[in-house]
């Protein structure tokens, strides 16, 4: 059964990088049948999404995000990354990695526990 | 594509159907997926599709719609289903989630 672990910092300072790593198990990172995204829930408040990339590594962003996030993958190491830079209190959120089904509306199937990531000096 | 979800949180009993909406202000076709959320976890994947049940999850859940107008359903609340729902389309970029229904005991 697929699994996804987020790992990085719990604390990032006002206008420094956010970075996180997911490690996928269980399953293959280069499957042509998936995608690997990411998405954020702000404490008490609702879902989401920050971006996604295939095992090729074309990408998709949320451009509510403008330029400041960027998604990777390392098929060798069975990780894909998540970098936010100029982050500010408002980035403060449980950060979730999750596996999307490719195809036309494809859907995210399966999730990590998710990191709680806190911007604050 | 924004969705709105209602109510934004309701009371029920355990037994009793429930039915929470989500409308998109764009047709999505069936692009569309329900999410279960309970507090201090991920959320996990109901239904996708629109109508299809994900592997595992109990026939109580149901989906359907089409276009802009969306419909999750659970046939009998049981006392594990007390948690936040969220619908989510994924015909468009960028892949947006309802705003979530909490769903709490009566």
């Amino acid at each position: 059964q697929l699994h996804l672990q987020e790992s990085g910092p719990g604390l990032v300072k006002p206008s420094e990088t956010l970075s996180l790593i997911c490690t996928v198990s269980g399953g293959s990172i280069t499957s042509n049948t998936s995608f690997w995204g990411w998405i954020r829930q702000p404490p008490g408040k609702g879902l989401e999404w920050i971006g996604t990339v295939n095992y090729g590594g074309a990408t998709y962003y949320n451009r509510s995000l403008g330029s400041r996030v960027t998604i990777s993958i390392d098929t060798s190491k069975i990780q894909f990354s998540l970098k936010l830079t100029s982050v500010t209190a408002a980035d403060t959120a449980i950060y979730y990695c999750a596996r999307r089904m490719t195809g036309p509306g494809g859907w995210f199937d399966s999730w990590g526990r998710g990191i709680l990531v806190t911007v604050s000096s | 594509i924004q969705l709105t979800q209602s109510p934004s949180s309701l009371s029920a009993s355990v037994g009793d159907r429930v039915t929470i909406t989500c409308r998109a202000s764009q047709g999505t076709n069936t692009y569309l997926a329900w999410y279960q959320q309970k507090p201090g976890q991920a959320p996990k994947l109901l239904i996708y599709a629109a109508s299809t049940l994900q592997s595992g999850v109990p026939s109580r859940f149901s989906g359907s719609g089409s276009g802009t107008d969306f419909t999750l359903t659970i046939s009998s609340l049981q006392a594990e289903d007390f948690a936040t729902y969220y619908c989510q389309q994924l015909g468009s970029y960028p892949l947006t989630f309802g705003g979530g229904t909490k769903v709490e005991i009566k």
